[in-house]
């Protein structure tokens, strides 16, 4: 099985501050077959449902901030959100797909300092 | 829209079963793959079982495996979780989820709100 992990476990920073949220997989996510790395990063608020911000470790869902940003390949990626707002907190988790057994990281809380 | 209403949660005592139920709109629900997905509470996301648009390819994890079953059925636009032999740390809210397209390993792009399963004496 993949395994997921994240850092830091929480981070609180300033309105307007730079967030950078990492992912570790423990095997690569990205497929030789077409150079696509199976790795996608969720948003999630109190109380509500996750929702999918980016797919293939760096593609932007439709609708989603342009101040979130993913990178990253193989094993080691990232979520960077450039200038932190207020509807920004949440927490936050990577998700690996390469394996239909899925699984998530443990996630990251964001908050306001 | 794509809409994914859960419901059957509830309260039940270790050792019991319950019948979680997913109903689908908005979408050609028989072509994509779904999944259930659990978080128990103040923790995280747990991936739980997964199942082809057809109904042929069906994966759990090793945490539910021989106590649930997942299932859909196409005419209903209905996905299905019969969980059996409840314990303790079965206690979550369920998530049902879809697979962002007709492919088999995609990111979840649409969830339902959720259904709370509390197990219990």
């Amino acid at each position: 099985d993949i395994v997921l992990t994240q850092s830091p476990d929480s981070l609180a920073l300033s309105l307007g501050e730079r967030a950078t949220i990492n992912c570790k997989s423990s095997r690569s996510v990205l497929s030789t077959s077409n150079n696509k790395n199976y790795l996608a990063w969720y948003q999630q608020k109190p109380g509500q449902p996750p929702k999918l911000l980016i797919s293939w470790a760096s593609t932007r869902e439709s609708g989603v901030p342009d101040r979130f940003s993913g990178s990253g390949s193989g094993t080691d990626f990232a979520l960077t959100i450039s200038s932190l707002q207020a509807e920004d907190v949440a927490v936050y988790y990577c998700q690996q797909y390469y394996s239909v057994l899925f699984s998530f990281g443990p996630g990251t809380k964001v908050e306001i300092k | 829209q794509v809409q994914l209403v859960e419901s059957g949660g509830g309260l039940v005592r270790p050792g019991g079963s319950l019948r979680l139920s997913c109903t689908a709109s908005g979408f050609t629900f028989s072509d994509y793959y779904m999944s259930w997905i659990r978080q128990a509470p103040g923790k995280g996301l747990e991936w739980v079982s997964y199942i082809r648009g057809s109904g042929s390819n069906i994966y759990y994890a090793d945490s539910v495996k021989g106590r649930f079953t997942i299932s859909r059925d196409n005419a209903k636009n209905s996905l299905y979780l019969q969980m059996n032999s409840l314990r303790a740390e079965d206690t979550a809210v369920y998530y049902c989820a879809r697979g962002e397209s007709e492919a088999a390993q995609q990111p979840f792009d649409f969830w339902g709100q959720g259904t709370l399963v509390t197990v219990s004496s």
